[in-house]
Formats: C-alpha cells, structure tokens, sequence
C-alpha cells in the first residue's frame, strides 16, 4: 500500500525522441506526485509535480499526465536532449498525517546523440 | 545560496566508529527528511522531523539518531558503523501543510564509505 511502482527500469532513446516513464500506486491517501531527475554524484532535483486533481500538468519540455481512476501517473519527456541522461524518480506524498515522501524505483535514462 | 546543505559530502570510517553528518535549510520548511540511498539508487525515507517534533521513524536501527536543535536543522548521528550503512545519506526539507507548495528539496547527500 505505501509502495510506489515505477517502470522501465532503464531506458535508451534517440535524440529528439520521447521517453515515457510510468508509476502506479495503492493509497488513496496519496495527495501529492512529484518527479525528481537525478544526475550522478548529485541530489534528487524537483522536475515537476501534479496534484490528484489535474489530468496533466506541463513544464517547458516535460509533462506529466495523472489518471486518478487508474491510479497511475507518467512523465513525458519531449524532444529529449542527451542533457536529459539522468535516473528519474517518481513519488508520492502520505497525506494521511505522515506527509513522507515515497519514491518509486528509478528509472535510468540515456539519450544517445 | 544553497538551499538544503550538508555536510560533510563525503565520509569514509572505520567500522565501530561513530560519526554525524549536519543538514541546514534555508527554505524556511518545517520539516525536515533524512533519507537513505543505496547502491541500487533506492530512495528509503529513515526520518521525518516538523518543528523540531519527530514524526516518522521507519524502521531503523536505534545506532541511527537524529537531533533537530530547531526547525533549519536536522543531524544524523550513527554509532557503531557496520559496513551495511555504507550508502548515501540525503537530508531534504519541505511544507508539511496541505495547500501549500510542498515539495521536497533535497541535499547534494553525503557518501558515507565503512570500510
């Protein structure tokens, strides 16, 4: 229940192409859903974040799109840039009093030039 | 101006040893996150203080412990280092209200080597 799953593990594109990288989760109570890009060697950097209410949401080149029914959320990746070679984590936020973040697995993406 | 600071970013130690690694925010959050990364990239959240108040203890060793001397900082103490806690440490912040721009911002973490 507290669980965030996310796939593709990893993931290998072309330049220009678009990665989509997807998360499912249980808890309703999840009130929440950020997206963090992490380079090596360095922390978790906010991307984006949705709330439970809005179907898509989109910042410059990337987009996530939430489907409450499904329970489920992706992040698009447009026009990728091989700067965009980074592990990509989805979360979630507890707001059931916790407030805690969890994070789904990771998923390492290479763009190849 | 770094927001969410730690230090030290790297730390290598003996097993048995004790050591602490600091955190400061200047974000202006009321609370504050001690996460743990290990090897296979895995983000697990260990601890969770709001206004210096501790609020989520996942289940981790008691050698781990945690002082907030008030609501910008967060320590991480761990005594009687075992190899199993080399990973990286993260210390992130945010709102903890609903309504509110709450998202976690994290630290640039800490590499912790038992050797």
């Amino acid at each position: 229940q507290q669980q965030v799953k996310q796939s593709p593990q990893s993931l290998i594109v072309q330049k220009g192409g678009i990665p989509i990288i997807n998360c499912a989760y249980e808890n309703t109570a999840f009130d929440y859903f950020p997206w963090y890009q992490q380079f090596p060697g360095k922390g978790p950097a906010l991307l984006i974040a949705i709330r439970p209410d809005v179907s898509e949401k989109k910042e410059g080149r990337f987009t996530i799109s939430f489907n409450k029914s499904a329970k489920q959320f992706s992040l698009h990746i447009m026009d990728s840039q091989p700067g965009d070679s980074a592990t990509y984590f989805c979360a979630a936020r507890d707001g059931s009093g916790t407030y805690k973040y969890i994070f789904g697995t990771g998923t390492r993406l290479k763009v190849l030039a | 101006d770094t927001a969410v600071s730690q230090t030290p970013k790297y730390l290598v130690t003996q097993m048995g040893n004790d050591k602490s690694i600091k955190c400061e925010q200047n974000l202006g959050h009321d609370t504050m996150y001690w996460y743990k990364q290990d090897s296979k990239k895995f983000l697990k959240i260990m601890f969770s203080y709001n206004n210096k108040e501790l609020i989520i203890n996942e289940t981790v060793p008691n050698r781990f412990s945690p002082k907030s001397p008030d609501k910008a900082h967060l320590n991480l103490h761990i005594n009687s280092l075992e190899l199993g806690d080399s990973a990286v440490y993260f210390c992130a912040s945010s709102h903890r209200g609903v309504g509110r721009n709450t998202e976690a911002f994290f630290g640039q973490g800490t590499r912790l080597t038992v050797v």
